[in-house]
């Protein structure tokens, strides 16, 4: 059974970098169906995609945040992480990282728990 | 960047009765669609693809409709397990960029 599970800070400093890695277990990470996903969702709202990664280390971004992500693999470790910088308030949410599908229909089969990071001083 | 509404944005329906949520595309995107359960403080949960395909281990009384720019989620006979936040995605965008609808929740009536 595959799982997903997210780690990284609850807590970061506005203007600071945040760090997140997602551990994949039961499944490898290096399948040619799947690329890796991060989707963030802020307190009480809706759902917002970040961006994507495949085991070459392909990746897609959403364009408004483009300019402050960097997702990125390592299949020895069978992890993948995320970085966005200059943080702010407007940043804080519940990261979720998730398997994507890659092909024929791009959806989000497994999901991890979710990590809330909140932004405050 | 397309965008994706869904109506309403709370449906109150009792147990043992049909429900019908909407999305709508600002563009169409064919059958590129997908449909998410979410339950407070758990992860979503995928319940259709391609519009109208069930994800495995999705009961048959949950169902996808629709193409274009206007879809539709069922739920035929709703169980106490089905009270939740509904999402719905798209995925029909090149270079990838998906978008997901601001949800709907269904409560009990």
């Amino acid at each position: 059974q595959l799982q997903l599970q997210e780690s990284g800070p609850g807590l970061v400093k506005p203007s600071e970098t945040l760090s997140l890695t997602c551990i994949v277990s039961g499944d490898s990470i290096s399948s040619s169906n799947y690329y890796w996903g991060w989707i963030r969702q802020p307190p009480g709202k809706g759902l917002e995609w970040i961006g994507s990664v495949y085991y070459s280390g392909t990746t897609y971004y959403n364009p408004s945040l483009k300019s402050r992500v960097i997702i990125s693999v390592d299949t020895s470790d069978s992890q993948f992480s995320l970085k966005l910088t200059s943080l702010t308030a407007a940043d804080t949410a519940v990261y979720f990282c998730a398997r994507q599908n890659w092909g024929v229909a791009d959806y989000f089969d497994y999901w991890g728990q979710g990590i809330l990071v909140t932004v405050s001083s | 960047e397309i965008v994706m509404t869904q109506s309403p944005a709370t449906l109150s329906v009792s147990p043992g009765q049909r429900a019908t949520l909407s999305c709508r595309a600002s563009q169409s995107v064919g059958s590129n669609l997908a449909w998410y359960q979410q339950k407070p403080g758990q992860a979503p949960r995928l319940l259709i693809y391609g519009a109208s395909t069930r994800a495995t281990g999705i009961p048959a009384r949950f169902s996808g409709s629709g193409s274009g720019t206007d879809f539709t989620l069922t739920i035929s006979s709703l169980q106490s397990e089905d009270f939740a936040v509904y999402y719905c995605q798209q995925y029909n965008n090149w270079p990838p960029f998906y978008t997901f609808g601001q949800g709907t929740k269904l409560e009990i009536k």
